[in-house]
């Protein structure tokens, strides 16, 4: 597609419910990144993908969060046993890739209400 | 890691007037330097960059400056319009291991009034 694609756009879920947030990157990307914003926060940095791997995962906050990219392409965040904290925009974005600093192009996020 | 901090969080401005948004960050090895913008309910986008090799550059109404021995730069904004208002990041990129992990600061509401 033309740009970053996330799916849902919401997502309302009880606590303790497992989730999962997809990002589809720009074709030819090979860069995916995950972030998370709070309200009235900047995006945070949660984990990067280079290819199929995740080369930073140094973000992710605990052991419920977890990301895979298997094909080099689209990318699945898996939030286990959620808690009301975990309520934010998770934000997606690509860039070309590796040493190569750029813009990186935002999905629109996918909101994320636990009850 | 790296550590970006940004201010004001909130500045408001009259039509015409200028705005300036100042960010600082903590690592040395950061050579890269974008400014987002992000409109209510919208994705952030990227509205100028600037890299280590140079102390200014500037497009339009937007200018950004670097200062790399104090580690801060800014963000400029002349002529302001209505459509300015949003919120702007600030953010800081080291190249480590040979990819970019682009850290944000808080950001920064401008409301420009008319």
């Amino acid at each position: 597609g033309a740009g970053v694609s996330q799916t849902p756009s919401n997502k309302v879920t009880e606590k303790g419910k497992y989730v999962e947030l997809r990002c589809d990157p720009i074709s030819g990307h090979t860069a995916l990144y995950w972030y998370r914003q709070s309200l009235g926060q900047g995006p945070e940095f949660l984990i990067y993908f280079q290819g199929t791997g995740a080369a930073d995962d140094s973000g992710l906050p605990n052991d419920r969060f977890f990301a895979v990219r298997p094909e080099g392409s689209v990318s699945t965040l898996k939030i286990q046993r959620t808690e009301r904290g975990d309520s934010a925009v998770y934000l997606c974005a690509s860039t070309k890739g590796v040493g190569n600093p750029g813009e990186l192009f935002f999905g629109e996020g996918s909101r994320l209400t636990v009850l | 890691g790296e550590n970006v901090e940004q201010h004001p969080s909130t500045l408001s401005v009259q039509e015409g007037d200028s705005a300036v948004i100042k960010c600082t960050y903590s690592d040395s090895a950061s050579n890269y330097f974008p400014w987002y913008k992000q409109e209510l309910g919208k994705r952030p986008q990227l509205i100028i960059d600037i890299r280590s090799n140079v102390g200014e550059k500037k497009d339009q109404r937007i200018a950004v400056t670097l200062n790399k021995t104090a580690k801060h730069f800014s963000l400029h904004i002349t002529e302001t319009q209505p459509e300015d208002s949003a919120v702007y990041f600030c953010a800081a990129s080291p190249l480590s291991g040979g990819y970019q992990k682009v850290t944000f600061g808080t950001g920064t509401k401008l409301q420009v009034i008319p």
